[in-house]
């Protein structure tokens, strides 16, 4: 069985400061982890996928995550937020079946 | 390179009458396909999923229905709605090519479809 969880269901930053998106997952295989992105009123736009090769991903639009197997967490990351980034947030895990996470909101405040 | 498409994009509908939304991909063969709700201020769930031309596997049992009547084309349908069926209605594909609908490969979504009933 897998879960994931996202530590925080809500995270605000002001616009040029750092982001963290905190994700912990369960898996009993070793799995492919996901992070999504959802605009408002839009479908999901893949960020960065890890798979077992480095443990640094770097993705689309500065983000970048972590895989820290001892820990079990896969935290999204930016060095500097933008207006643009505010959105929903989903860290996914997928080995013989997908969870999603239940979401972190980000708000960018200028 | 491969494009994902939901129609319509919203939809109001009165309680008790049938639904027909479409989902068709381009540019892959023999993909997954997936149907997921998301309902306001929750994450995702997964309603159906098809690996192939008419095989459906269903989540969730509720008064939703799914087909696939083409390789490229997933259809969900209701023969009468519910409120609770009020939603933002996601379709995703993924690559048929490494194993199972939930193996290690990311899915693609599509834009959605915003379903009210009233």
């Amino acid at each position: 069985a897998q879960s994931v969880t996202q530590l925080d269901s809500h995270v605000s930053v002001s616009e040029g400061t750092p982001v963290l998106l905190r994700c912990n997952y369960s898996s009993s295989y070793s799995p492919s982890l996901f992070w999504y992105v959802q605009h408002p009123n839009k479908g999901l736009q893949l960020l960065l996928k890890y798979t077992s090769a480095a443990t640094l991903v770097k993705g689309i639009n500065g983000f970048e995550a972590e895989f820290k197997k001892s820990e079990t967490s896969f935290h999204l990351t930016k060095p500097s937020a933008h207006m643009s980034d505010a959105a929903e947030y989903f860290c996914v895990v997928s080995a013989n079946d997908m969870r999603f996470g239940a979401g972190t909101r980000l708000t960018v405040k200028p | 390179s491969q494009t994902i498409h939901q129609w319509p994009a919203t939809l109001v509908q009165p309680v008790g009458s049938p639904l027909s939304l479409e989902c068709t991909v381009e540019g892959t063969s023999n993909p997954n396909l997936y149907w997921y709700r998301q309902a306001a201020g929750r994450g995702l769930q997964l309603l159906f999923y098809s690996v192939g031309i008419g095989q459906i596997s269903s989540e969730v049992p509720q008064n939703l229905s799914a087909s696939r009547p083409q390789d490229r084309q997933f259809i969900l349908s209701s023969k009468k709605l519910l409120l609770s069926d009020s939603g933002f209605y996601l379709c995703a594909w993924s690559s048929g090519l490494a194993g199972g609908p939930f193996s290690y490969n990311e899915q693609f979504f599509g834009p959605g479809t915003r379903l009210t009933v009233l």
